[in-house]
This record gives C-alpha cells, sequence and structure tokens, in this order.
C-alpha cells in the first residue's frame, strides 16, 4: 500500500518569501510522484512530476521539489512567493508499470495544503 | 475552450433519488477517471476507463454505475443516494501507458444530499 502525508494543511507566506509545502510518502515500490494544484472553483493541475529520473524536478511558475529517498520526502518550494500562488496543493504517489494497467493514473494524494500569501 | 468538462456543477438533492454526472474531454486522451474527494479533502479514485473498457473498480458500492459511451465521454449514475454520498466528483483523463500520472481534471461536481 501506499500512503502520502502532507505536514500542515495551512501554510501562509509573505510575497516575496520562500514557499515550502511538504510531503512525505510511504511506498512499497520506487514510486512516481507528483504536486498538482487548485485554484478556487478550478480542477487540479499538474505542477510537477518525478519519474525516476532526476532527483530535482522543476515544475510550471518557478516550482520545484527535491525527491529524498532517504528522507521518503518530496518537498515542494518556489524562492518567492507570488499573490497569485495563493491555493491548494496536493502531493500525490503512484506505482509504475504494474502489469495489467490497474495501476495507470491511479494516484494516491495527500490531504492537501492551502497556501495564502499576504502582500 | 475547456479540456475536461462536467455537468452539472453543483447538485442538491433528496436521499434516495437517483443523479447522473456527465464529463467530456476533448484532449483525445483514452483513459478517463473519476475520483472522489470528501469533506476533508481527501482525493480518491473510485474508476478508470480505457476506450470504453473498465479498467480500475475501487470498491465503490453497486449504487455507482459509471458508463462510458466513447473514449472521450464519461458518465456517472448514482442511485439511491445517501447523505455519505455528498462529496465533489471530479473527472480526469489522461494518456494510456505505464508513465501515466498527468491527469487532467474537470473543475468538479458538488453534490450535496440532504
Amino acid at each position: 500500500a501506499q500512503s502520502v502525508t502532507q505536514l500542515g494543511s495551512h501554510v501562509s507566506v509573505s510575497e516575496g518569501a520562500l514557499v515550502l509545502l511538504r510531503c512525505n510518502y510511504s511506498s512499497s515500490v520506487p514510486p512516481y510522484l507528483f504536486w498538482y494544484v487548485q485554484y478556487p472553483n478550478q480542477g487540479l493541475q499538474l505542477l510537477l512530476k518525478y519519474t525516476s529520473a532526476a532527483t530535482l524536478v522543476k515544475g510550471i511558475n518557478d516550482f520545484e521539489a527535491e525527491f529524498k529517498k532517504s528522507e521518503t520526502s518530496f518537498h515542494l518550494t518556489k524562492p518567492s512567493a507570488h499573490m497569485s500562488d495563493a491555493a491548494e496543493y496536493f502531493c500525490a504517489v503512484s506505482r509504475p508499470g504494474i502489469a495489467g494497467g490497474t495501476s495507470y493514473g491511479k494516484l494516491t494524494f495527500g490531504q492537501g495544503t492551502i497556501l495564502t500569501v499576504h502582500p | 475552450d475547456t479540456a475536461v468538462s462536467q455537468t452539472p456543477k453543483y447538485l442538491v438533492t433528496q436521499m434516495g433519488n437517483d443523479k447522473s454526472i456527465k464529463c467530456e474531454q476533448n484532449l483525445g486522451h483514452d483513459t478517463m477517471y473519476w475520483y472522489k474527494q470528501d469533506s476533508k479533502k481527501f482525493l480518491k479514485i473510485m474508476f478508470s476507463y480505457n476506450n470504453k473498457e473498465l479498467i480500475i473498480n475501487e470498491t465503490v458500492p453497486n449504487r455507482f454505475s459509471p458508463k462510458s459511451p466513447d473514449k472521450a465521454h464519461l458518465n456517472l449514475h448514482i442511485n439511491s443516494l445517501e447523505l455519505g454520498d455528498s462529496a465533489v466528483y471530479f473527472c480526469a483523463s489522461s494518456v494510456w501507458g505505464p508513465n501515466t500520472g498527468e491527469l487532467f481534471f474537470g473543475e468538479g461536481s458538488r453534490l450535496t444530499v440532504l
């Protein structure tokens, strides 16, 4: 079984400050890891993904995340927060390549972290 | 031009009623999904279809019946609605394959059962 834990359901930063959203996972096989963002009244959209290539992954809007196997973590960072970053962020894990396709697109999500950005 | 569109966006209904949610994608994907987001914001997969064939059925009650008339459409019908069915239901689509993880989500359909 796999699971995702996001530390902190709410994170508040000032505009221009560092954003750090924490995600820890557990998986019995090497995982694929994702960060999704949900703006109010919209669906989730992919920010970035780790699929066993480079451990430091860059995504849209200057977000990046680092896969650390020893810490089972995939924390999301952005050097300088912008007001438009205010949203809810979800970390997710999948188990790639299981025969029969029953894992394709099957993501296990964390409970989400709401990011608030103050002027 | 919305990539994954769901209708209706809001549903308020009484216990015991039957309701449907429709989903359409214009991305040319061959795989579609239903995810449920509960009141604590946990998102969990319910079903997936690839080229109209059911692939994933995550121990969802029989009252939930998905139907995929073609690979661009996936509908969800719910019979005998219960209070616990209140949630936001998200449709999503992707390409099929072992590296699939990039899902394209609709805006969600918020179902409230009274």
